[in-house]
Order: structure tokens, then sequence, then C-alpha cells
């Protein structure tokens, strides 16, 4: 499995981008990038997947660059709500089926006015 | 639809006993998986089941269990708690396993089940 190194954490302010870059170089083949969002107390909550390039929805993007080994999440114009740990995640199925994720650390963004 | 739904939300028990937790996943989705999280490990993988039966497991003592009924919902013991059991407890859902690749990582999880050891 994929591991992944994430900041600590990251400062920012309202109405602020914010970019979380993730590594991971021992991506396979097969493996998604998956980026979760959670509030203390709360479970994680999927914010966006990408495997390559660039994906867009209405939350977030994802940069992929061609190798693969890093991805950055990007959060625009943050507000206050906004601030919780963000995980990046790497992996896909098993052999056998199913998957073990494993969850790094996380990035605590913490937004200020 | 529903979202996944974890009982009971915060209990406490004292060290020897056991513990059972329940979860319900998304209405449709077979595979139920379960994480540990605390605050000086994260989140650790605990065990996942996909069809009544438990596929993959993380590195957790035989204390730790679990089964999958055959609606997806899906248990998890403790047994002999320990204080270092105490953590939240989560359970994610997932579609199905036909989403090999892309939706293998898009889990759904539900708020927890706080776990206080005395």
């Amino acid at each position: 499995l994929a591991k992944t190194t994430q900041p600590i954490s990251m400062d920012s302010y309202e109405g602020q981008e914010v970019n979380i870059t993730c590594s991971h170089n021992n991506i396979a083949t097969n493996d998604y990038i998956t980026w979760y969002q959670q509030f203390p107390s709360q479970g994680p909550r999927f914010i966006i997947q990408g495997y390559k390039t660039k994906v867009t929805n209405e939350v977030a993007s994802l940069f992929i660059p061609a190798d693969r080994k890093s991805s950055t999440l990007s959060l625009p114009r943050v507000s206050l709500s906004d601030t919780a740990v963000y995980y990046c995640l790497v992996g896909g199925v098993l052999t056998g089926g199913g998957n073990k994720l494993t969850f790094g650390t996380g990035t605590q963004l913490k937004v200020e006015l | 639809k529903a979202g996944v739904t974890q009982t009971p939300r915060y209990l406490i028990k004292t060290r020897g006993q056991q513990v059972t937790l329940s979860c319900s996943p998304i209405s449709g989705h077979r595979s139920v998986s379960w994480y540990q999280q605390t605050p000086g490990q994260g989140l650790q993988f605990l065990f996942e089941y996909f069809s009544e039966t438990q596929r993959n497991k993380g590195n957790f003592p035989g204390r730790f269990s679990g089964r999958q009924f055959s609606n997806s919902r899906s248990e998890m013991n403790v047994s002999t708690l320990e204080l270092g059991d105490s953590a939240l407890y989560l359970c994610a859902s997932k579609r199905r396993d036909s989403e090999r690749f892309s939706g293998a990582n898009v889990l759904t999880f539900g708020a927890g089940s706080r776990l206080t050891v005395l």
C-alpha cells in the first residue's frame, strides 16, 4: 500500500486559496488518489478523487502530475467552516478483493478571519 | 437516502468488560469496514466485511472481532477492554466491489461510536 506524506498543519485566512500537497512516491498503477475531510467527533467525508491530471468538483480541485508521485488538493476561497483535518489516501483493490485503506496523519487546516 | 448509522454514539465501560458496536450501512452497500481513531495513532484500519465474510484485517489483537449479517449490517466486538481501547470507532460502507478501482477508496463514514474505558 502506498504510503502518503502530508504537512501536519497549515494556516490560512478566509477568502484565500489553500493548496495541500500529498506525496505518494510508491503509488501503484491501479491506485486512485482520494481526499477526505474530517471535523472533530465526526467521520471523514469524501471530498474528491482522481487518477491523473486535474479533477474539479463543486468544493475542490485535485491536481495530479504526470508521474503521479504527488497530488495537490486545492480549496478555493476557504471559510472558517473549512477548518478541519484533510486526509490523502492512495490505494486500490487488493488481490482477492476489498481494500485496506491506510490513512496518514492528515493535515490540520486552520482558517482564521 | 439515510447515511451510515452507528450505535451507540457514546458509551462508557470499565476495564475487563466487553463491548459491541453496531453499524448499519447505506442501503445497497455491501462492504463495511471499521476504523479506530485515537489522538495518538490517528485512523487505523480494523477490518472489512463483504457479503458476510471478513476480507481484510488490520493489525489489532484478537480481542477485536467483527461480523456482518445477511442484510449487510455489521457489528464489532472488543473483549477484555483496556484503557487504551478508548477511542472513536468509525464504520464506513462502500457500494459494491464491482467499482474495482475508481470506487475502491470512496467510503461513506458514520458519525462513530465514542468509547471510553475507565
